[in-house]
């Protein structure tokens, strides 16, 4: 499974765009991204996940260079309720049905009024 | 939307007793994982199954043991419990087929104190 590096935390503000990097360097050609966002003391929640370019849903934009070795998770104009830790995941997770996921060092936003 | 059931959500045992923890895979959802996160520790992944049969294993210990039965749900049993197993035990389902392909959506979660 691709290593993934990504920042321990980050600090921001109300109304403020926040942008989230992710490093992984030795993704694979069938890796995908994946985010998950997880509150203290309940189950991971799905954000967003992409191949390539970029993705976006109604909660998040997800950008992802030609080469794939980094990725960039968008939250537009966070809130309060925005403040949790973000992990970033990176594996074959398309047609594998039971694949684990690797959660490693999420990155903890704390977003101030 | 419908979503991942987990009970019990808190559940308090002694070492040595055994417990058991029951996932309800949201609707159409035929896989089943487990994942273990211990206090300011990341989930950790412990064990899955798809269609019944035990699909990936991880870290899961000797002492505990899970299944998926007919109705897809799951049940984790744990058995000579350690001060070490408290933690929070969620389940996550995802669809083998269709939009949201292998997505994992997860449970509350069910909170196991050892004492």
């Amino acid at each position: 499974l691709a290593k993934t590096t990504q920042p321990i935390s980050m600090d921001s503000y109300e109304g403020q765009e926040v942008n989230i990097t992710c490093s992984h360097n030795n993704i694979a050609t069938n890796d995908y991204i994946t985010w998950y966002q997880q509150f203290p003391s309940q189950g991971p929640r799905f954000i967003i996940q992409g191949y390539k370019t970029k993705v976006t849903n109604e909660v998040a934009s997800l950008f992802i260079p030609a080469d794939r070795k980094s990725s960039t998770l968008s939250l537009p104009r966070v809130s309060l309720s925005d403040t949790a830790v973000y992990y970033c995941l990176v594996g074959d997770v398309r047609g594998n049905a039971g694949n684990m996921l690797t959660f490693g060092g999420g990155t903890r936003l704390m977003v101030k009024p | 939307a419908a979503g991942v059931i987990q009970s019990p959500r808190h559940l308090i045992k002694e070492k040595r007793e055994t417990a058991t923890l029951k996932c309800y895979p949201i609707p159409r959802h035929d896989t089943v994982y487990w994942y273990q996160q211990g206090p300011g520790q990341d989930p950790q992944f412990l064990i899955s199954f798809y269609e019944k049969m035990q699909s990936d294993k991880g870290s899961i210990p000797d002492r505990f043991s899970a299944q998926q039965f007919s109705d897809y749900h799951s049940e984790l049993n744990m058995s000579s419990l350690e001060l070490g197993d408290s933690a929070l035990y969620f389940c996550a389902s995802s669809e083998s087929s269709g939009p949201s392909t292998d997505t994992q959506y997860f449970g509350p979660g069910t909170r196991l104190t050892v004492l």
